[in-house]
């Protein structure tokens, strides 16, 4: 198993361009999460889906975008990109069911201009 | 919504010497609490987790945690620190909530850099 993987591993983007950082798992978990890790802030929910075709916001959502077609994957799209947006992004999964804890692929490291 | 707090963000200690890293949830239901490690440039890996049952959790690495109730707390210890365990550490809470889909979130602490000293 890959476990959770996250493509690119570093990008650099000027304001206003659009991307989307790409999260796949082969574990066949329900549950994907997108985390935002900035200095001394913790990891920040952005977006999550208990399973396909369901999403919700989390605690940052602004900015961002998610959708879900499949169990594997969960693409994470920047609209717009700001400053502000740049942080080390996190792609989780979790089994669900009853299995609370998470498994966090290698993070996106992103730097807008 | 539940909230995790880590007392410190910075902690040094000496090679062999007892590690304590603080952690204290608040919680208006039984919480499952969680810590994880972050070596430089990587992402989160799972040291321990407690969810229900015994409350002293054993992890990976020689470290374990205890559920405190009383004292709202999650502290994580292990007796004698190696060098390779420099790293941030992360508590984390599960903001579950039954019926929810939010259920699976986690709410994460600021973090703690751990530093091994010769």
């Amino acid at each position: 198993n890959a476990g959770v993987t996250q493509t690119p591993k570093f990008q650099v983007l000027k304001t206003g361009q659009s991307m989307t950082l790409q999260c796949a798992q082969d574990m066949n978990h329900e549950y994907m999460s997108w985390y935002r890790q900035d200095p001394g802030m913790g990891l920040r929910l952005i977006h999550y889906s208990v399973g396909a075709g369901i999403t919700d916001q989390g605690e940052v959502p602004n900015g961002y975008n998610v959708s879900r077609s499949t169990t594997e994957d969960f693409p994470l799209r920047l609209l717009s990109a700001a400053p502000s947006q740049t942080s080390v992004y996190f792609c989780a999964s979790s089994p669900g069911q009853g299995a609370w804890e998470q498994y966090f692929g290698p993070g996106t490291r992103l730097t807008v201009t | 919504a539940q909230s995790v707090t880590q007392l410190g963000s910075h902690v040094s200690v000496s090679e062999g010497a007892l590690v304590l890293l603080r952690c204290n949830y608040s919680s208006s239901v039984p919480p499952y609490l969680f810590w994880y490690v972050q070596y430089p440039n990587q992402g989160l890996q799972l040291l321990l987790k407690y969810t229900t049952g015994a409350t002293l959790v054993k992890g990976i690495n020689g470290f374990e945690a205890e559920f405190k109730k009383s004292e709202t707390s999650f502290h994580l210890t292990k007796p004698s620190a190696h060098m390779s365990d420099a790293a941030e550490y992360f508590c984390a809470v599960s903001d579950r909530k039954v019926g929810s889909n939010s259920g699976y979130a986690l709410n994460f602490g600021k973090g703690t850099s751990l530093l091994v000293t010769p």
